[in-house]
């Protein structure tokens, strides 16, 4: 069975804080994915990566950024926490593929910045 | 226009009744489709991916509209276990890889 582990499941920050949300997968796949999900807006994504030290924006990187130093591990940087990022966030992974790979999700962290 | 458009919802019913859910998409190059369900403070799991055919798990049957730009999930004889939302998912794009577009989601609640 595939696993994505996400380091924490809620997490309290302040705002301007630098915050690093750790995701690992076990299955060697390619693609990793951060997304946030908020409510009447669906799950966004941040960014994503097709390889290691790749790096692509997704729909809302604005005040993001990302880290992929090694395959199996995909870390999302807040630069400087805002109120407005607090989030669910949900990391994913799947095998390279043309598309027709389905996604793996972590459980999750829920961000809270006050 | 949402690149992935579902009905909300939510969708209320009794045990043992059928329930169709419907979601369009925009990108006429989308090649890949699925169904994911997400149940409350949890992470969105794979249901079933959709083929061009058409397919079956069980109680679950999922539909593809190249033509309309539409796919469809019908649950039979609903279970309380069932109660959840469901995610249309559409690759964004062939050329995209595995980037994968997300519905707002249909929430369902099926009741005794």
């Amino acid at each position: 069975d595939v696993k994505v582990t996400q380091s924490s499941r809620y997490l309290v920050k302040r705002t301007g804080e630098k915050v690093f949300l750790e995701c690992v997968q076990d299955m060697d796949h390619e693609n990793m994915f951060w997304y946030r999900q908020d409510p009447g807006l669906g799950l966004r994504l941040i960014y994503f990566s097709y390889d290691v030290k790749m790096k692509e924006k997704g729909d809302i990187p604005e005040g993001y950024s990302v880290s992929r130093e090694k395959k199996e591990r995909f870390s999302l940087i807040l630069e400087s926490a805002s109120t407005n990022q607090t989030s669910m966030y949900l990391c994913a992974s799947s095998q390279a593929g043309r598309g027709n790979s389905p996604l793996h999700f972590g459980n999750g962290t829920r961000l809270t910045v006050t | 226009r949402k690149e992935v458009e579902q009905d909300p919802g939510p969708f209320n019913v009794p045990e043992g009744a059928t329930v169709a859910f419907n979601c369009t998409y925009s990108n006429s190059a989308s090649q890949s489709f699925f169904w994911y369900r997400q149940d409350c403070r949890k992470e969105p799991k794979l249901l079933m991916s959709v083929y061009s055919s058409g397919n079956e798990d069980g109680r679950f049957t999922a539909q593809l509209n190249r033509a309309s730009q539409y796919i469809s999930l019908l649950i039979r004889d609903s279970k309380l276990s069932d109660s959840a939302t469901y995610l249309c998912v559409v690759n964004a794009d062939y050329n995209q890889g595995g980037k994968l577009i997300f519905g707002q989601g249909t929430e369902l609640s099926v009741k005794p």
